[in-house]
């Protein structure tokens, strides 16, 4: 079956510190890439929509200036959290598809990144 | 818009049955459905797109109405296995939520021996 990575699985910085986590799709091409961030015990709430090759459609209410996301090739995007403060601290989770849009198509996602913010 | 998971949490016995029911206000494109371990990734379980269309395993299945508005997952004989956090993923029949799925506030399903 498909196969996300995502890296690292755990991150603990210092508050104002930039953080970058990597997904990559192993054995097929993303076209589309999603970024969830997901609180304790609450549901996977998302943030933004990346293609390849293309600026990220953040949803509302996400800071596109601290969530950057880079999405490079059909197997490689990236969040960087930049000048991350203790609220910022989340479950970040990617998901990819193989198609434009999610509609009949399932989500394969990463293992998540637990960032904490000191 | 977020769909709306009903019951927030269930406690089951093995053997015992469960239904999970999610609600959209609005038509869907596709109901999608997920189990999530704790912090571990949600693993697939099914799509339905078709209103009346019913789908699944002799264990876990799961039906989307003929106004496709909401799906219920139906897991019966219940193994310890079952227990995390059940999500359902709705895709809306256009406007802008179209292609892209909107995650429920999540059912607790805990499995006792």
């Amino acid at each position: 079956g498909a196969v996300v990575s995502q890296h690292p699985s755990w991150v603990i910085c210092k508050s104002g510190t930039s953080v970058k986590i990597e997904c990559r799709s192993l054995d097929f091409q993303a076209t589309t890439m999603f970024w969830y961030r997901q609180f304790p015990k609450q549901s996977l709430m998302l943030m933004a929509t990346s293609n390849e090759g293309s600026k990220a459609t953040y949803e509302q209410g996400v800071e596109k200036d601290k969530f950057l996301i880079n999405h490079a090739s059909l197997t490689l995007s990236t969040l960087t959290v930049t000048s991350a403060h203790p609220e910022d601290s989340s479950f970040y989770i990617c998901s990819a598809t193989k198609v434009s849009t999610v509609t009949n198509e399932k989500l394969f996602f990463g293992s998540g990144t637990q960032l904490s913010v000191l | 818009q977020q769909p709306v998971q009903s019951p927030q949490a269930v406690i089951l016995r093995e053997g015992e049955d469960a239904v999970i029911n999610c609600s959209s206000s609005k038509a869907l494109y596709s109901v999608h459905w997920y189990r999530q371990k704790h912090g571990e990734a949600p693993v697939f379980l099914m799509i339905l797109l078709k209103g009346g269309e019913q789908k699944g395993h002799e264990k876990i299945s799961a039906s989307f109405n003929e106004k496709k508005q909401q799906s219920s997952l139906y897991l019966t004989a219940s193994q310890l296995s079952y227990s995390g956090t059940y999500f359902c993923g709705t895709v809306h029949a256009g406007g802008t939520s179209y292609g892209k799925l909107t995650f429920g506030q999540g059912t607790i399903l805990t499995v006792h021996p």
